[in-house]
């Protein structure tokens, strides 16, 4: 158990429709990272959060945004849903925020968008 | 923007060393190379981590050349719960531009009896 959670395990639902998912760091962790994991793309970086504010950005498309939340908490949001986002997105958290340290990953959202 | 590149898989027997590289060419100076296993269902968990010449802990050791375009990550005597995928992890999150981490393409290592 690596500390950091995250809800809904899995998710089905349609295209065109929003869902968001919900992430838990660990105790103390400032840093979130969200990704994506697919068949053919393999685990893509998304996006980062450090103490509620966004720090770097990967391959997130314009349909997908997210948030931290002052609990540190975050929420990835993806809209207008395409069959092509069926995959697993995992958080995952850290305590340091440079270029060194150790990632702690969630056990995943499985979305699948029929 | 590092872009990394693993062999697709690899297959190893029991009790023997197995050592997986990575070739990541444009590695900027202020990345590190950080290695993950992962099993199925499961996310990435951390195994090592390096910016040059070589790291060891407990469970493995990453060696660095000196033009740090490449990587390999060493697992002693592996057992059947090795086998997993091994990704490797190139990137700088303390740059507040927006610097990308880059992951492999995953190598699955099957360890056979």
């Amino acid at each position: 158990d690596s500390g950091v959670t995250q809800t809904p395990k899995h998710l089905i639902t349609a295209t065109g429709q929003r869902v968001t998912l919900r992430c838990s760091p660990r105790s103390g962790d400032l840093s979130v990272y969200w990704y994506q994991q697919s068949l053919d793309q393999g685990l893509q970086f998304l996006i980062q959060y450090y103490n509620g504010e966004e720090r770097a950005k990967g391959n997130i498309l314009e349909r997908f945004s997210a948030q931290q939340f002052p609990d540190l908490h975050s929420e990835l949001n993806l809209s207008s849903l395409e069959l092509g986002d069926s995959a697993l997105y995992f958080c995952a958290s850290s305590v340091v925020t440079s270029g060194s340290g150790e990632q702690f990953f969630g056990p995943g959202t499985r979305l699948t968008v029929l | 923007l590092a872009k990394t590149t693993q062999p697709i898989s690899m297959d190893s027997y029991e009790g023997q060393e197995v050592n997986i590289t990575c070739s990541h060419n444009n590695i900027a100076t202020n990345d590190y190379i950080t290695w993950y296993q992962q099993f199925p269902s499961q996310g990435p968990r951390f195994i090592i981590q390096g910016y040059k010449t070589k790291v060891t802990n407990e469970v493995a050791s990453l060696f660095i050349p000196a033009d740090r375009k490449s990587s390999t990550l060493s697992l002693p005597r592996v057992s059947l719960s090795d086998t997993a995928v091994y990704y490797c992890l190139v990137g700088d999150m303390g740059n507040t531009g927006f610097q990308k981490l880059v992951f492999g393409t995953g190598t699955r290592l099957l360890v056979s009896p």
